[in-house]
């Protein structure tokens, strides 16, 4: 099974501030026949269910401000939120899909939080 | 716009089972695959199996395989998942998800299902 890992566990950024989120595979989820990372960035707020944030590891998905972004290739993936605001505070979890009709695995999580 | 609607709380004893339901609306039910994941409390995510509402397969994750049957109704574009064999660790949050371009786009409002004595 691909292991995701994320860095920090836990992060305190003051308002309008830049936020960035780390998350590694165990091994990669660049997809070489249509070269897609097939990775993406979900938000989970408080009492609320998990949204998708962000897909193909750069992608966002329709309706996510744009002070969201995603970056990275390979294992190596980073979320950065550009001007953090308050509403954005929740845990944020990377997930890999390489396979379809596989089990997909997710990060521990990040929580963000007001500074 | 694209619905799953999930049963509500549970509370079981170890050794019961429980059965979770997942109603679809706002899409064609057959054409997009479900997954299961849940959430312990004050834990992260983790998938627990995925079911093909057209034809019924199923794939479950290891640590699940024996204990969770997902099954689907087409009459009704409901999923169900059933958890066997309860135990305290099995306490938590249940959601189920759409996939659409592998991800998961769509998630319903979970399901607290309690195990205790």
């Amino acid at each position: 099974d691909i292991v995701m890992t994320q860095s920090p566990d836990s992060l305190a950024v003051s308002l309008g501030e830049r936020a960035t989120i780390n998350c590694k595979s165990s091994q990669s989820v660049l997809n070489n026949s249509n070269n897609k990372n097939y990775l993406a960035w979900y938000q989970q707020k408080p009492g609320q269910s998990p949204k998708l944030l962000i897909y193909w590891a750069s992608t966002r998905e329709s309706g996510v401000p744009d002070r969201f972004s995603g970056s990275g290739s390979g294992t190596d993936f980073s979320l950065t939120i550009s001007s953090l605001q308050a509403e954005d505070v929740a845990v944020y979890y990377c997930q890999q899909y390489v396979s379809t009709r596989s089990i997909r695995t997710f990060g521990q999580g990040t929580k963000v939080e007001i500074k | 716009q694209v619905q799953l609607v999930q049963s509500g709380t549970e509370v079981k004893r170890p050794g019961a089972s429980v059965k979770v339901s997942c109603k679809a609306s706002g899409y064609t039910f057959t054409s997009w695959y479900i997954h299961w994941v849940r959430q312990a409390p004050g834990q992260g995510l983790e998938c627990m199996g995925i079911i093909n509402p057209n034809d019924g397969t199923t794939t479950y994750a290891q640590r699940f395989q024996g204990r969770v049957t997902m099954t689907r109704d087409t009459s009704t574009s409901t999923v169900y998942m059933e958890v066997s064999s309860l135990r305290s660790e099995d306490t938590a949050v249940y959601y189920c998800a759409r996939e659409r371009q592998a991800v998961f786009d769509s998630w319903g409002q979970g399901t607290l299902v309690t195990v205790s004595s």
